[in-house]
């Protein structure tokens, strides 16, 4: 079993509706979580961070479910410039804090 | 501000040649990592360094060596690449790898092919 899963879409949705990726991890001690974007042949940012009681950045709402070990990502009003791969971030210490990743889900807007 | 920059953008390899990648950040973050990136997985760590003077073995560090050469750069060698090192590799860098919710930021990525 994978450390991190996220189901790899991808999701084809029409400009304006809301759309949610779910993403879970195996490690009960892992202690922060984040979601990354990644467009096309580009290098991964930072979305948001996803704490505990939960995190809203204008169209975006991010949850952490720490009993079912899930973190979700809503994005509301989808826009044409949303599409893109969303990556699920866990890091874990072990030494030192190092990030797990997701393989990512990817989300097509569709004009 | 630049960030974290990454060279060469493309490279060809032969089976058995070496190559250096090259990373810089310009951010005085303390810690850097080197990912490769595969379809189908997600960021692999292959090595990184908690602050200058130190580095360590990530998840997938066979047939590859780092250097941290100074607070700003950490290179990342292949010896003698192999085809299963066709790849994009991405440098990140943070303030530190001593707290939970540091925020790593990535360069651009070096896309690898070893023939």
């Amino acid at each position: 079993r994978k450390e991190v899963e996220q189901d790899p879409g991808p999701f084809n949705v029409p400009e304006g509706a809301t759309v949610a990726f779910n993403c879970t991890y195996s490690n009960s001690a892992s202690q922060s979580f984040f979601w990354y974007r990644q467009d096309c042949r580009k290098e991964p940012k930072l979305l948001m961070s996803v704490y505990s009681s939960g995190n809203e950045d204008g169209r975006f709402t991010a949850q952490l479910n720490r009993a079912s070990q899930y973190i979700s990502l809503l994005i509301r009003d989808s826009k044409l410039s949303d599409s893109a791969t969303y990556l699920c971030v866990v890091s874990a210490y072990s030494g030192t804090y190092k990030y797990i990743f997701g393989t990512g889900t990817r989300l097509k807007v569709l004009a | 501000n630049a960030g974290v920059t990454q060279t060469p953008k493309f490279q060809v390899l032969k089976t058995g040649q070496s190559m250096t990648l090259q990373c810089a950040q310009d951010m005085n973050h303390n810690s850097m990592y080197w990912y490769r990136q595969d379809p189908g997985m997600g960021l692999r760590l292959i090595y990184y360094s908690a602050s200058e003077g130190t580095t360590d073995k990530g998840e997938v560090p066979n047939g590859y060596n780092v250097s941290r050469l100074n607070k700003r750069e950490f290179s990342l060698r292949l010896e003698s690449a192999a085809p299963s090192q066709t790849s994009v590799y991405f440098c990140a860098s943070s303030l530190t790898s001593g707290g939970a919710w540091e925020t790593q930021y990535f360069g651009p990525g070096t896309r690898l092919l070893v023939l």
